[in-house]
Order: structure tokens, then sequence, then C-alpha cells
């Protein structure tokens, strides 16, 4: 089943605590994407990735990294957590080209206390 | 830069009425328009999309048309169901780079 999976559903961790949201997809995706949804603020996208070794900033980079070493995988990484990091994430991908129909995971849930 | 703006609050509504989620862009060149749905508990999915001037998406019942003239995408349905109580989202992905920029959603409530 073509599927984007996101690991851990669910997270409760604590400001400061180093923490990695990992997203694999199956379907030979080049473009991959993380999003933070936020009440009132609809989605944001974070950073993407075009192809491996390839990534970029999207629109509110700030406290996150990524990388793209294998094409189906692209981890979220919070190196220093912070409460306004309290958020749903979500990965997403595509086959490149921008006519392409996004592919999201079913979301994480972080909470940085 | 690239942004879309969709009309303000929730819209709550009767099963079998008319629903409409105004959606306006601003883009450089000819950007690919879509409307993504959100279920409750789950991620975003392709409701349906639009890739030129006046080219018309459609899908279970929703349509949209791509009007360059009024940058706009209004999702349309004429006669919803419970079912479709659900977050809406208008996009844009602009060709020059291959980003996705997202409106802030809307939530549909239908009512039986």
């Amino acid at each position: 089943e073509a599927q984007v999976t996101q690991n851990p559903r669910y997270l409760i961790t604590v400001t400061g605590k180093k923490l990695t949201v990992t997203c694999s997809q199956n379907m030979n995706h080049e473009y991959m994407s993380w999003y933070r949804q936020d009440p009132g603020l609809g989605l944001r996208q974070i950073y993407y990735s075009m192809n491996v070794e390839v990534t970029d900033k999207g629109d509110v980079p700030e406290g996150y990294k990524v990388s793209r070493k294998e094409k189906r995988n692209f981890p979220l990484i919070l190196e220093s957590p912070s409460p306004n990091q309290t958020s749903l994430y979500f990965c997403a991908s595509k086959l490149g080209g921008p006519t392409g129909e996004l592919f999201f995971g079913e979301g994480s849930r972080l909470t940085v206390l | 830069g690239n942004s879309v703006t969709q009309m303000e609050g929730p819209v709550t509504l009767s099963e079998e009425a008319f629903l409409t989620i105004n959606c306006t862009y601003t883009a450089t060149g000819y950007p690919s328009l879509f409307w993504y749905v959100q279920y409750p508990g789950e991620g975003l999915q392709l409701l349906l999309k639009a890739t030129k001037a006046d080219d018309k998406g459609s899908n279970k019942g929703f349509e949209a048309t791509y009007r360059k003239e009024t940058t706009s995408f209004h999702l349309e349905k004429g006669s919803v169901q419970v079912s479709d109580s659900a977050v809406y989202f208008c996009a844009l992905s602009d060709k020059g780079n291959n980003r996705l920029a997202f409106g802030k959603g809307n939530q549909v409530v239908v009512i039986p």
C-alpha cells in the first residue's frame, strides 16, 4: 500500500531534549516536505527536499533540521525543543513537478513542556 | 511571494445545503491550484486540482474552477452530507520552485 509513515504519532517531551520525528515513503517520490499545523495558522512549511542530498528552508525553519540521505526517508530533527514547537507535524511526499498530488502522513502530535 | 487566502471562520450548514468556500491567490506566473481535505484525526488528502486557467477540477461532487481573471479557485458542492464535515485547504504550487503554499483552512460542519 502506498503510504507515508511518520513516527512517533504522539510524543510529550521536555525543553531541550533532542528528538527526531521519522518519515518514510514507499512511492519512490523525489519531493518530500515537513509542515506544522497550528490553530488559526493553517499549514506552514518547515523544510522540503527536491531529491537526495537536496534540502531547502520553508517558511518556518528556525529550530529544526532535516536530512535526506536516502530517497525514502526524511527525518525532522529538533535539536533543542522549546514549548513554541508544540504542534501537529505532517510529512508529505510527491513526484517531482508542480502538478503532482501531495501524499500526507497521519501526523505527529508533539508537546514540549 | 505566493500566497493563498481563504474566507475567515468555520462554516456550519445543514445536510443537503449548498456549500461554497472562497479561495483567492497571489502568485507570479501560472501556478497549479489544489483543494485538500482533512478528516478528523487524519492527514490531508487531495480532493481536486486544476493546472491551468479555466480548468475545472471535480471529485466526490465537489467542483472548483481556475479563474485567472479573478485569481480565484472557489470550492462548491451542491448538496453536502454529514460525511463532508472536515477541514478544507486551498493550495497553490509554484511552477518555478515547486513549493506548495496553503491557505489557513476552513472547518466545515454539516448538521443532520
